[in-house]
Protein backbone atom coordinates (compact mmCIF):
# COMPACT_ATOMS: atom_id res chain seq x y z
CA UNK A 1 0.00 0.00 0.00
CA UNK A 2 1.48 3.35 -1.02
CA UNK A 3 1.88 5.59 2.02
CA UNK A 4 3.00 9.29 2.84
CA UNK A 5 3.55 9.85 6.39
CA UNK A 6 3.95 12.93 8.29
CA UNK A 7 4.11 13.81 12.05
CA UNK A 8 0.74 15.72 13.26
CA UNK A 9 2.57 17.77 15.38
CA UNK A 10 1.25 20.44 16.33
CA UNK A 11 4.72 21.94 15.70
CA UNK A 12 5.44 25.35 17.35
CA UNK A 13 7.90 27.85 16.40
CA UNK A 14 8.19 31.43 17.62
CA UNK A 15 7.53 33.82 14.91
CA UNK A 16 10.34 34.90 12.73
CA UNK A 17 11.65 31.23 13.14
CA UNK A 18 12.33 28.89 10.49
CA UNK A 19 9.95 25.73 10.48
CA UNK A 20 10.77 22.70 9.01
CA UNK A 21 8.33 20.14 8.00
CA UNK A 22 9.08 16.65 6.98
CA UNK A 23 6.98 13.51 5.14
CA UNK A 24 8.36 10.27 3.77
CA UNK A 25 6.91 8.12 1.29
CA UNK A 26 6.74 4.30 0.59
CA UNK A 27 6.56 4.03 -3.14
CA UNK A 28 9.95 4.69 -4.69
CA UNK A 29 8.00 5.13 -8.28
CA UNK A 30 6.87 8.35 -7.01
CA UNK A 31 7.76 11.15 -9.47
CA UNK A 32 5.97 14.08 -8.12
CA UNK A 33 5.50 16.04 -4.90
CA UNK A 34 3.05 18.71 -3.93
CA UNK A 35 3.09 20.91 -0.69
CA UNK A 36 -0.50 22.30 0.58
CA UNK A 37 -1.59 24.23 3.50
CA UNK A 38 -4.58 23.59 4.77
CA UNK A 39 -6.27 26.41 7.30
CA UNK A 40 -9.18 25.06 9.59
CA UNK A 41 -12.46 24.80 8.00
CA UNK A 42 -11.25 25.42 4.22
CA UNK A 43 -9.80 23.66 1.68
CA UNK A 44 -6.32 23.05 0.30
CA UNK A 45 -4.35 25.55 -0.62
CA UNK A 46 -1.12 24.51 -3.34
CA UNK A 47 1.94 26.05 -1.93
CA UNK A 48 4.81 24.35 -3.78
CA UNK A 49 5.85 21.02 -5.58
CA UNK A 50 8.70 19.55 -6.74
CA UNK A 51 10.44 16.41 -9.17
CA UNK A 52 13.66 16.69 -8.95
CA UNK A 53 16.11 16.04 -7.07
CA UNK A 54 17.72 19.04 -4.48
CA UNK A 55 16.14 22.32 -2.83
CA UNK A 56 13.75 24.51 -5.26
CA UNK A 57 12.65 27.69 -3.68
CA UNK A 58 9.60 30.00 -3.59
CA UNK A 59 9.73 33.30 -1.54
CA UNK A 60 9.88 32.34 2.11
CA UNK A 61 9.51 28.68 0.90
CA UNK A 62 12.27 26.31 0.08
CA UNK A 63 10.66 22.31 -0.85
CA UNK A 64 14.04 19.57 -0.41
CA UNK A 65 13.63 16.72 -2.19
CA UNK A 66 15.68 13.61 -1.33
CA UNK A 67 14.25 10.39 -4.22
CA UNK A 68 17.26 8.30 -2.21
CA UNK A 69 15.90 8.34 1.36
CA UNK A 70 11.84 8.76 0.01
CA UNK A 71 12.21 12.22 1.45
CA UNK A 72 10.25 15.69 1.18
CA UNK A 73 10.54 18.72 3.37
CA UNK A 74 9.47 22.12 3.20
CA UNK A 75 10.83 24.73 5.35
CA UNK A 76 9.13 27.86 5.77
CA UNK A 77 11.77 30.83 6.44
CA UNK A 78 10.71 34.00 8.82
CA UNK A 79 7.57 32.15 10.33
CA UNK A 80 4.67 34.48 10.88
CA UNK A 81 1.33 33.88 12.83
CA UNK A 82 -0.37 33.42 9.26
CA UNK A 83 1.11 30.70 8.26
CA UNK A 84 -0.20 28.36 11.38
CA UNK A 85 -2.22 26.01 9.48
CA UNK A 86 -2.45 22.47 8.43
CA UNK A 87 0.81 21.20 6.15
CA UNK A 88 -0.62 18.19 3.63
CA UNK A 89 2.14 16.40 1.61
CA UNK A 90 1.01 15.11 -1.41
CA UNK A 91 2.46 12.65 -3.72
CA UNK A 92 1.57 11.20 -7.17
CA UNK A 93 3.29 8.29 -8.58
CA UNK A 94 4.36 7.70 -12.49
CA UNK A 95 1.65 6.97 -14.30
CA UNK A 96 -1.25 8.43 -13.04
CA UNK A 97 -2.99 11.28 -11.43
CA UNK A 98 -3.87 10.64 -8.16
CA UNK A 99 -2.46 12.31 -5.34
CA UNK A 100 -1.62 10.09 -2.36
CA UNK A 101 -2.01 12.92 0.81
CA UNK A 102 -0.11 12.25 4.18
CA UNK A 103 -2.50 13.06 7.36
CA UNK A 104 -0.93 16.39 7.60
CA UNK A 105 1.17 18.52 9.99
CA UNK A 106 -0.34 21.20 12.21
CA UNK A 107 1.94 24.35 12.58
CA UNK A 108 1.58 27.03 15.45
CA UNK A 109 3.48 29.73 14.89
CA UNK A 110 3.50 31.71 18.24
CA UNK A 111 3.88 35.63 18.81
CA UNK B 1 -4.64 31.21 -13.08
CA UNK B 2 -6.20 27.46 -12.06
CA UNK B 3 -8.91 28.71 -10.34
CA UNK B 4 -11.93 25.77 -9.27
CA UNK B 5 -14.74 26.69 -8.31
CA UNK B 6 -17.20 24.46 -5.88
CA UNK B 7 -20.69 25.20 -5.50
CA UNK B 8 -22.66 25.53 -3.09
CA UNK B 9 -20.27 26.51 -0.26
CA UNK B 10 -22.75 24.73 2.33
CA UNK B 11 -25.85 22.82 2.32
CA UNK B 12 -28.06 22.10 5.24
CA UNK B 13 -30.75 18.91 4.44
CA UNK B 14 -33.32 16.22 5.27
CA UNK B 15 -32.27 13.08 5.46
CA UNK B 16 -33.45 11.32 2.31
CA UNK B 17 -32.88 14.50 -0.04
CA UNK B 18 -30.10 14.09 -2.82
CA UNK B 19 -27.48 16.90 -2.89
CA UNK B 20 -25.65 18.06 -6.28
CA UNK B 21 -22.41 19.98 -5.76
CA UNK B 22 -21.25 21.50 -9.08
CA UNK B 23 -17.00 21.49 -9.58
CA UNK B 24 -16.09 24.23 -12.64
CA UNK B 25 -12.06 24.80 -13.81
CA UNK B 26 -12.64 28.65 -14.67
CA UNK B 27 -9.52 29.64 -16.51
CA UNK B 28 -8.57 26.28 -18.15
CA UNK B 29 -9.65 22.89 -19.56
CA UNK B 30 -9.99 19.90 -16.72
CA UNK B 31 -9.43 16.32 -18.36
CA UNK B 32 -9.47 15.13 -14.95
CA UNK B 33 -11.25 16.10 -12.03
CA UNK B 34 -11.17 14.53 -8.67
CA UNK B 35 -13.55 14.30 -5.41
CA UNK B 36 -12.46 14.49 -1.91
CA UNK B 37 -14.33 13.78 1.51
CA UNK B 38 -12.56 14.93 4.40
CA UNK B 39 -13.62 14.32 8.15
CA UNK B 40 -12.82 16.53 11.09
CA UNK B 41 -8.96 16.39 11.96
CA UNK B 42 -8.47 13.78 8.89
CA UNK B 43 -6.31 14.13 6.18
CA UNK B 44 -8.52 14.00 2.10
CA UNK B 45 -9.69 10.62 1.26
CA UNK B 46 -10.13 10.06 -2.46
CA UNK B 47 -13.65 9.25 -3.83
CA UNK B 48 -13.66 9.09 -7.30
CA UNK B 49 -11.67 10.43 -9.97
CA UNK B 50 -13.56 11.89 -13.30
CA UNK B 51 -12.53 11.80 -16.37
CA UNK B 52 -14.69 14.19 -19.36
CA UNK B 53 -16.45 11.94 -20.80
CA UNK B 54 -16.09 8.37 -19.42
CA UNK B 55 -16.99 7.23 -16.13
CA UNK B 56 -16.04 7.82 -12.93
CA UNK B 57 -13.43 5.56 -11.23
CA UNK B 58 -14.51 5.08 -7.72
CA UNK B 59 -11.90 4.12 -4.63
CA UNK B 60 -12.63 0.99 -3.03
CA UNK B 61 -15.52 1.50 -0.35
CA UNK B 62 -17.31 3.87 -2.13
CA UNK B 63 -20.58 3.44 -3.50
CA UNK B 64 -21.25 4.67 -7.10
CA UNK B 65 -24.93 4.56 -6.55
CA UNK B 66 -24.40 6.68 -3.64
CA UNK B 67 -22.42 9.00 -5.19
CA UNK B 68 -23.21 9.89 -8.33
CA UNK B 69 -20.42 11.65 -10.74
CA UNK B 70 -20.81 13.46 -13.35
CA UNK B 71 -18.31 14.79 -15.86
CA UNK B 72 -19.72 15.84 -19.19
CA UNK B 73 -17.65 18.82 -20.25
CA UNK B 74 -13.95 19.62 -19.65
CA UNK B 75 -14.80 22.33 -17.65
CA UNK B 76 -17.95 20.84 -15.26
CA UNK B 77 -17.99 17.76 -12.90
CA UNK B 78 -20.88 17.05 -10.28
CA UNK B 79 -21.28 14.88 -7.50
CA UNK B 80 -24.96 13.83 -6.39
CA UNK B 81 -25.16 12.26 -3.03
CA UNK B 82 -28.27 10.18 -3.28
CA UNK B 83 -30.71 9.81 -0.48
CA UNK B 84 -28.45 11.57 1.79
CA UNK B 85 -28.12 10.15 5.36
CA UNK B 86 -26.63 12.22 8.74
CA UNK B 87 -23.64 9.66 8.35
CA UNK B 88 -22.78 11.63 4.81
CA UNK B 89 -22.33 14.44 6.95
CA UNK B 90 -18.65 15.89 5.83
CA UNK B 91 -16.90 18.28 3.90
CA UNK B 92 -16.49 17.50 0.06
CA UNK B 93 -13.87 18.74 -1.74
CA UNK B 94 -12.93 18.68 -5.40
CA UNK B 95 -9.85 19.12 -7.78
CA UNK B 96 -8.97 19.67 -11.27
CA UNK B 97 -5.69 19.39 -13.40
CA UNK B 98 -5.25 19.05 -17.05
CA UNK B 99 -5.01 15.40 -16.71
CA UNK B 100 -2.81 12.24 -18.11
CA UNK B 101 -0.15 13.48 -20.47
CA UNK B 102 0.42 16.87 -17.68
CA UNK B 103 1.53 14.17 -14.70
CA UNK B 104 3.35 16.62 -13.38
CA UNK B 105 0.81 19.08 -13.12
CA UNK B 106 -0.73 20.03 -9.27
CA UNK B 107 -4.16 19.78 -8.53
CA UNK B 108 -6.16 22.76 -7.73
CA UNK B 109 -8.57 22.69 -5.23
CA UNK B 110 -12.13 23.94 -5.36
CA UNK B 111 -13.59 25.93 -1.89
CA UNK B 112 -15.06 22.78 -0.48
CA UNK B 113 -18.88 21.97 0.31
CA UNK B 114 -19.67 21.10 4.05
CA UNK B 115 -22.55 19.02 3.71
CA UNK B 116 -24.67 18.42 6.94
CA UNK B 117 -27.57 16.23 7.00
CA UNK B 118 -30.44 16.54 9.50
Amino acid sequence: QKEVEQNSGPLSVPEGAIASLNCTYSDRGSQSFFWYRQYSGKSPELIMFIYSNGDKEDGRFTAQLNKASQYVSLLIRDSQPSDSATYLCAVKGGGGNKLTFGTGTQLKVEL
Amino acid sequence: GAVVSQHPSWVICKSGTSVKIECRSLDFQATTMFWYRQFPKQSLMLMATSNEGSKATYEQGVEKDKFLINHASLTLSTLTVTSAHPEDSSFYICSATLGVGYSNQPQHFGDGTRLSIL
